[in-house]
């Protein structure tokens, strides 16, 4: 199975701020990777696949980057409502596997 | 635009069996493969079966396999997962999915196992 280890797991950040998440996979995955926020009680949003491209709707505040094995997920200028979790995904192959997430809260 | 509903979910006890469903709108779902995702209590996600568009083809994880059957129906926009032999661990919300790329989700169903 391919793991996928986000780093950090917490980040505390403030509004305006620019933050970036790394999502790291334990063997190469091309760029089949998506990234995801979500809030208490609701599904995960989809923001970024294929590694980079942008989700449609979703703000240009996000992007991603990255092949192979390791992937970062930028979000900058900070809005209030971006504060979530975060999760990547590898769509390599199965069993589909998920990042542990990274939960970004307001400082 | 993608319309993933859930339903099915509720309280059973260990050794139980549970269906849920999930109805789906808003795009060709005879020609669309789904997935389902469980995420347990404060928990993140984790992968439980994939179908293919035409039912043909079944993946599932070690965690639930041989226990769990999805199935479809396309007649009825409708995708299934059966839940048999049920276990604490296995409360979570089901979430199911669809997509190549990246997925659209559902609102999720509450399955709790528990005596």
């Amino acid at each position: 199975d391919i793991q996928l280890t986000q780093s950090p797991s917490f980040l505390s950040a403030s509004v305006g701020d620019r933050v970036t998440i790394t999502c790291r996979a334990s063997q190469g995955i091309s760029s089949f990777l998506a990234w995801y926020h979500q809030k208490p009680g609701t599904a995960p949003k989809l923001l970024i696949y294929a590694a980079s491209t942008l989700q449609s709707g979703v703000p240009s505040r996000f992007s991603g980057s990255g092949s192979g094995t390791e992937f970062t997920l930028t979000i900058t200028s900070l809005q209030p409502e971006d504060f979530a979790t975060y999760y990547c995904q590898q769509l390599n192959s199965y069993p589909i596997t998920f990042g542990q997430g990274t939960r970004l809260e307001i400082k | 635009q993608v319309q993933l509903v859930e339903s099915g979910g509720g309280v059973v006890q260990p050794g139980g069996s549970l269906r849920l469903s999930c109805e789906a709108s808003g795009f060709t779902f005879s020609s669309s493969g789904m997935h389902w995702v469980r995420q347990a209590p404060g928990k993140g996600l984790e992968w439980v079966a994939f179908i293919r568009y035409d039912g043909n083809n079944k993946y599932y994880a070690d965690s639930v396999k041989g226990r769990f059957t999805v199935s479809r129906d396309n007649s009825k926009s409708t995708l299934y997962l059966q839940l048999n032999s049920l276990r604490p661990e296995d409360t979570a919300v089901y979430y199911c999915a669809e997509g190549v790329g990246g997925w659209y989700w559902g609102q999720g169903t509450l399955v709790t196992v528990s005596s």
